[in-house]
């Protein structure tokens, strides 16, 4: 069956280090997408693509990068974590149309001391 | 800030009874989904109304939208204890808004035995 995994699934890292979390999805969704959730936030977009070499920022991207190489990938990193970089992340796919409906990840939930 | 803010942010009931969550949105909408979060999971898609469309079932869910007012409600019958999870609206950007989402606060809800 199809699916989309993240990992590492909790991450304990320091202010100041690079961080990247993994997402990967079997379904050959064109479009993907990273959030995170912060508690009284819901849910923020922080970068999205709509294809491979495409990537677009999202409301909450300051401190955030993504790159997509393939269909399958597309990994966020921290250039530098900061303690309010602290927050569970989830990546999520769809396919290109409008009325699709997004297919979410199991999270990561990252800590930075 | 959130396209999407959902009412009441907890809602407590008993087993059986009926679960009502109201969303309420800014701007012009394609269409509104509803998503479902269990404690420490990803989210996972409920049900899709498109713009032109006023109510939509399915199984125990009920959803109706309003354009007019830029309002939603979801509407869950006979609740289970396996209900209980956060419900989150969502909604496209509209035309020219491309297929990225954006998340209410989400409602927490508690269906007790």
């Amino acid at each position: 069956d199809a699916e989309i995994t993240q990992s590492p699934r909790h991450k304990i890292t320091e202010t100041g280090r690079q961080v990247t979390l993994a997402c990967h999805q079997t379904w050959n969704h064109n479009n993907m997408f990273w959030y995170r959730q912060d508690l009284g936030h819901g849910l923020r977009l922080i970068h999205y693509s709509y294809g491979v070499q495409d990537t677009n920022k999202g409301e909450v991207s300051d401190g955030y990068s993504v790159s997509r190489s393939n269909t399958e990938d597309l990994p966020l990193t921290l250039e530098s974590a900061a303690s309010s970089q602290t927050s569970v992340y989830f990546c999520a796919s769809s396919e290109s149309g409008v009325w699709d409906t997004q297919y979410f990840g199991p999270g990561t939930r990252l800590t930075v001391l | 800030s959130q396209q999407g803010e959902e009412d009441p942010q907890a809602l407590s009931i008993q087993e059986g009874e009926n679960a009502t969550m109201n969303c309420s949105y800014k701007t012009s909408i394609n269409n509104l989904q509803w998503y479902r979060q269990n404690s420490g999971r990803g989210l996972v898609h409920l049900i899709l109304i498109r713009s032109n469309e006023r109510e939509k079932h399915s199984g125990r869910l009920r959803v109706t939208l309003d354009t007019s007012k830029k309002s939603s409600s979801l509407l869950i019958t006979a609740s289970r204890a396996a209900d209980t999870a956060s419900y989150f609206c969502a909604t496209d950007g509209g035309t020219g808004g491309g297929n990225k989402l954006t998340f209410g606060t989400g409602t927490q809800l508690k269906v007790e035995l």
